[in-house]
């Protein structure tokens, strides 16, 4: 069965500074999906980046980009000048079919003022 | 933009009560999802259905059933609540197949407490 791990359980940043989240996973496909969502306290889950696992080139969404390894089967997400509103709880995840999706456990992001 | 609505933003109810928690999504996706969500387990599929009147098992369905009799509809089923179903219910929908353009769309989550 696939598997996402999310490493940090918790992560602080000072606002305006740089701070990456770290996800690994396993699998046995070679063609698959990866994803970040961020869900703020207002619980609402909200999709902030995504990655073709057959692309060699890594996502970028304004302030967010991810680092993709495929061979080490690991998908982090780095956030560049960290604003208060990017405090929230941060989930990968990872699907191959549409169907069936596996989240990591996902890190509480803090951003100190 | 997709809209996904659950019901209830907060719910209590006793142990043994049968518990319905309702999902409607307003962009015709044929993917349903119900997932439970707590703390330091990340989110867990219980259930899914991929159209009217089919539903497949996630990897927690025991003590849990669901409903969907119409396209926009997803009801997750509680028989008989017990204590520890207390926890974040997230409801989710995508449209068919598996691409780069269908990530899950997701509620604002219920939290319901077993008492």
């Amino acid at each position: 069965a696939q598997t996402v791990t999310q490493s940090q359980p918790e992560m602080s940043v000072q606002e305006a500074e740089t701070v990456t989240l770290s996800c690994t996973y396993d699998t046995s496909e070679s063609d698959y999906y990866l994803f970040w969502y961020k869900q703020p306290p207002s619980r609402q889950m909200i999709l902030v980046i995504r990655q073709e696992a057959y692309k060699q080139q890594n996502a970028t969404e304004n302030r967010f980009s991810v680092n993709f390894q495929k061979a080490a089967k690991s998908f982090s997400l780095k956030i560049s000048d960290s604003q208060l509103g990017d405090a929230a709880m941060y989930f990968c995840a990872y699907t191959n079919t549409g169907n069936q999706f596996y989240f990591g456990t996902g890190t509480s992001l803090t951003v100190i003022p | 933009d997709v809209k996904v609505t659950q019901s209830s933003r907060y719910l209590v109810k006793r142990t043994g009560e049968k518990v319905f928690l309702e999902c409607v999504q307003d962009m015709d996706h044929e993917n349903m999802f119900w997932y439970r969500q707590d703390p330091g387990l990340g989110l867990r599929l219980i259930y899914f259905s991929y159209d009217v009147k089919m539903k497949e098992k996630g990897d927690i369905p025991e003590g849990y059933s669901v409903s969907r009799e119409k396209k926009e509809r997803f009801s997750l089923i509680l028989e008989s609540a017990s204590t520890n179903q207390t926890s974040m219910y997230l409801c989710a929908s995508s449209p068919e197949g598996s691409s780069y353009n269908s990530p899950l769309h997701f509620g604002n989550g219920t939290r319901l407490t077993v008492t």
